[in-house]
């Protein structure tokens, strides 16, 4: 089953503009993380938060984490066509072993 | 370094057929997830092999098989074909039990059921 919900769905945007990326989940983890997927193919790993992390920069992009409300949001800055593809949270446990639980995605669609 | 290498990149079976996906993990992993990915949808967990023994499973049926080797490669077979079992399977590997880190994955296997 789905760990939780991205949001928005879907999103277009034009080149320059800044993306952001709603993820929330449902049980206590141990780090959340965002893939992104181009055109349904295999999930390229782009960042890494742990359940005592808030915030975590890479390049262009910006995650925050707030465990008390469940969720994480993904900000990707100055968008730029190749951006565009599906992004993914997905969340690994408290405790047992790391699989990840995947939400359904945003689709981000990014114009020249 | 080669990342995840996943094998063959289509299929399409017929129903009650059976069916073989392979994956090589990227160089030095040694734990290989598998995951099905329905269109539109985020991708499910199916099992994961550590050691070539299945570590945990997730809300599968007993169709859905695997096996790891010795040299950590690892296969997804799945009998008795269902309409439903068309979509993209994918491949990631690890190290360990709890990475720190993200996984790996391969570029999947498109499977279609006709």
């Amino acid at each position: 089953s789905q760990q939780g919900e991205e949001d928005p769905q879907a999103l277009s945007i034009q080149e320059g503009e800044n993306a952001t990326m709603n993820c929330s989940y449902k049980t206590s983890i141990n780090n959340l993380q965002w893939y992104r997927q181009n055109s349904g193919r295999g999930l390229v790993h782009l960042i890494l938060i742990r359940s005592n992390e808030r915030e975590k920069h890479s390049g262009r992009l910006r995650v925050t984490l707030d465990t008390s409300k469940k969720s994480s949001s993904l900000l990707i800055t100055a968008s730029r066509a190749a951006d565009t593809a599906s992004y993914f949270c997905a969340t690994t446990p408290n405790s047992g072993y790391s699989t990840l639980t995947f939400g359904k995605g945003t689709m981000l669609l990014v114009s020249p | 370094d080669a990342g995840v290498t996943q094998s063959p990149t289509h299929l399409i079976k017929t129903r009650g057929q059976q069916v073989t996906l392979r994956c090589s993990p990227k160089s030095g992993h040694d734990t290989v997830s598998w995951y099905q990915q329905a269109l539109g949808q985020g991708p499910q967990f199916i099992f994961q092999y550590y050691e070539e023994e299945e570590r945990q499973r997730g809300n599968f049926p007993d169709r859905f098989s695997g096996h790891q080797y010795p040299n950590y490669s690892s296969e997804l077979n799945v009998n008795a074909l269902l309409l439903g079992d068309s979509a993209l399977y994918l491949c990631a590997s690890s190290f360990g039990g709890r990475p720190n880190y993200g996984y790996t994955f391969g570029s999947g296997t498109r499977l279609t059921v006709v």
